[in-house]
This record gives structure tokens, C-alpha cells and sequence, in this order.
């Protein structure tokens, strides 16, 4: 119930397409949902993050979907450039639980020129 | 200065022996965090500690130790290597006080157990 399964694993989009991942949750008390971006050579950093009161978080050309019926919230990168090759990680936690996260397996993004 | 250090940044040993990975951090942050990440598997908490006295287990915590010598400082020991423990390891920060939740981490340490 702890669990966060992300998908696709890998991702390759052309340059000006739109990258979607996806990530499925099971524990309803979770109730904040970051996204982390790692580039190889470094650690991960927050990207962008939601909490379930919206459905819709937009920043720049980063879009986080929130469906807390179907317990999915998604990540979408428009007009995706080759500097947003990366691996992408969702992750989810719940108030009271000390700041940990729960991370998804990790997407791979390949965005060719 | 990286305000999320990690040393070594790339380690090789051998099977059996002990190595500590080390993790220190200028951002004044109470909370620090060891992950373990693999190919497929994602990020997965190993140990977490609330301050210097408050060090928790995480999901893989087997195998692992840590020590808190400061607010600033938290090391991660492999008392015995094994090569199931080769993986790419990161510590993070986070700070409790302002209430968010976001997650600082470090570079990394490569770690291949022959």
C-alpha cells in the first residue's frame, strides 16, 4: 500500500512533442505528490510537486495532472528539448510521515533533436 | 560550495569489507536521509534521522548503519560488503522548521562491490 509505480520506464520524444509519465498510487492518505528530475552525474532535485486540493498544477512548460478518484497523477513536459533528457522520479507522502517519500521506479527521457 | 556534499563520490571494494560513505550539509537542515538508487528499482530509503538524537529505519535498512555525529553530518556504514550492495547511493536534506517538504540531495556515491 506503500507503493508508487511509475511508467514508462523509458521515453524517447522528438524535439517539440509532448513527454507524459504516469504514476499510480494505493495509500489514500498520501497527500503531497512531488516530481524530481536527475540528470546523469547528479543527484535529484524537485521539479514540480501538488497537493490533491487541485487537479492542475502548471509551471513553465511542466504540468502535473491530478486524478484522485483514479488514484493517478501524471507529469507532462510540452514543447520537450533536449535539455530535458533526464530520468524523472513521481514520489508521494502523507502528513505525519516524517517527510519521507515514496518514490517511483524512475523514467527515462530521451528527447532527440 | 555544493551545500550537499558526499565522499567518496566513486568507491570500489571487495566483499566482507566495511566502508563508510560520508554525507555532510551547509544548508542548516534538521532532517537527512539515505537512499540507494538502482536501475529500475528507484530511490528507496535506507535510514532517515529527525536530528541528532533520532535516527529511524527505512525500507532496506539490512546490511546498513548510520551515525548522526552532528546536525550536519551523517554517515552511512556497510559493515560487510557484499555485491548486492553495489548501487549508487545519495543522502538528502530536508527541513522540518519552515514546514516543507522538499527534498535537497547530494551528488551521489558510486559504489561497486567486487
Amino acid at each position: 500500500q506503500q507503493q508508487v509505480k511509475q511508467s514508462p520506464q523509458s521515453l524517447i520524444v522528438q524535439k517539440g512533442g509532448i513527454s507524459i509519465i504516469n504514476c499510480a498510487y494505493e495509500n489514500t492518505a498520501f497527500d503531497y505528490f512531488p516530481w524530481y528530475q536527475q540528470f546523469p552525474g547528479k543527484g535529484p532535485a524537485l521539479l514540480i510537486a501538488i497537493r490533491p486540493d487541485v487537479s492542475e498544477k502548471k509551471e513553465g512548460r511542466f504540468t502535473i495532472s491530478f486524478n484522485k478518484s483514479a488514484k493517478q497523477f501524471s507529469l507532462h513536459i510540452m514543447d520537450s528539448q533536449p535539455g530535458d533528457s533526464a530520468t524523472y522520479f513521481c514520489a508521494a507522502s502523507f502528513t505525519g510521515n516524517t517527510g519521507k517519500l515514496i518514490f517511483g521506479q524512475g523514467t527515462t527521457l530521451q528527447v532527440k533533436p | 560550495d555544493a551545500d550537499v556534499t558526499q565522499t567518496p563520490r566513486n568507491r570500489i571494494t571487495k566483499t566482507g569489507k566495511r566502508i563508510m560513505l560520508e554525507c555532510s550539509q551547509t544548508k542548516g537542515h534538521d532532517r537527512m536521509y539515505w537512499y540507494r538508487q538502482d536501475p529500475g528499482l528507484g530511490l528507496r530509503l535506507i535510514y532517515y534521522s529527525f536530528d541528532v538524537k533520532d535516527i529511524n529505519k527505512g525500507e532496506i535498512s539490512d546490511g546498513y548503519s548510520v551515525s548522526r555525529q552532528a546536525q550536519a553530518k551523517f554517515s552511512l556504514s556497510l559493515e560487510s560488503a557484499i555485491p548486492n550492495q553495489t548501487a549508487l547511493y545519495f543522502c538528502a536534506t530536508s527541513d522540518s522548521l519552515t514546514g516543507q517538504e522538499t527534498q535537497y540531495f547530494g551528488p551521489g556515491t558510486r559504489l561497486l562491490v567486487l
